[in-house]
């Protein structure tokens, strides 16, 4: 089983959609959790943090369920500009010190 | 804004050649790692290192090393460089405290010929 594991799609919605994806994890000691979102050929860059009480971003919303293991992103009024590959990540410390786990992402088409 | 700095863009070296990749972070980050990322295997883990003069091996080290000899630059070495190692290398920092995201450079694509 993967450390981090992603629906890799791809989604593919009409601009307007509300859309959400979905990231597992399988080490219960991990202890932040990120999004970050990466254009084609473009290097990956930060979207928000996942903070356990929830967070909101504009048209973004982060959520950590820690109980289930899991973390979430919806993305509401879907814009053109937000195609793009969406990267769970998640920081674990372990007996070999900290370790920060990239999933492989997930794929967002918004069409006109 | 933390600014991370990768040498090139685009490289293209021929095999057997030394290759070396520097990346510069301006925001006196503790850690910094090389990632390489290919078509269907997300980012790799390379090498990382969390103090200067400080290295400690990713996923894939093989045909790699790496030296951190001053805080901000942290420099990626192919010693022989091959056809597989055609990639892009993406370069990140971040804060020592481990709930701190990691900061990416714009990437260096490598192509070995």
């Amino acid at each position: 089983r993967k450390e981090v594991e992603q629906d890799p799609g791809p989604f593919n919605v009409p601009e307007g959609a509300t859309v959400a994806f979905n990231c597992t994890y399988s080490n219960s000691a991990s202890q932040s959790f990120f999004w970050y979102r990466q254009d084609c050929r473009k290097e990956p860059k930060l979207l928000m943090s996942v903070y356990s009480s929830g967070n909101e971003d504009g048209r973004f919303t982060a959520q950590l369920n820690r109980a289930s293991q899991y973390i979430s992103l919806l993305i509401r009024d879907s814009k053109l500009s937000d195609s793009a590959t969406y990267l769970c990540v998640v920081n674990s410390l372990g007996t070999g010190g900290f370790k920060t786990i990239f999933g492989a992402g997930t794929r967002l088409f918004v069409k006109a | 804004d933390v600014k991370v700095t990768q040498s090139s863009r685009y490289l293209v070296k021929r095999t057997g050649e030394k290759v070396f990749l520097e990346c510069v972070q301006d925001m006196d980050h503790e850690n910094m790692f090389w990632y390489r990322q290919d078509p269907g295997l997300g980012l790799r883990l390379i090498y990382f290192s969390y103090d200067v003069k400080m290295k400690e091996k990713g996923d894939i080290p093989e045909g790699y090393s790496v030296s951190r000899e001053k805080k901000e630059r942290f420099s990626l070495i192919l010693e022989s460089a091959s056809t597989n190692q055609t990639s892009m290398y993406l370069c990140a920092s971040s804060r020592q405290d481990s709930n701190q995201p990691q900061h990416f450079g714009d990437g260096t694509r490598l192509s070995i010929l």
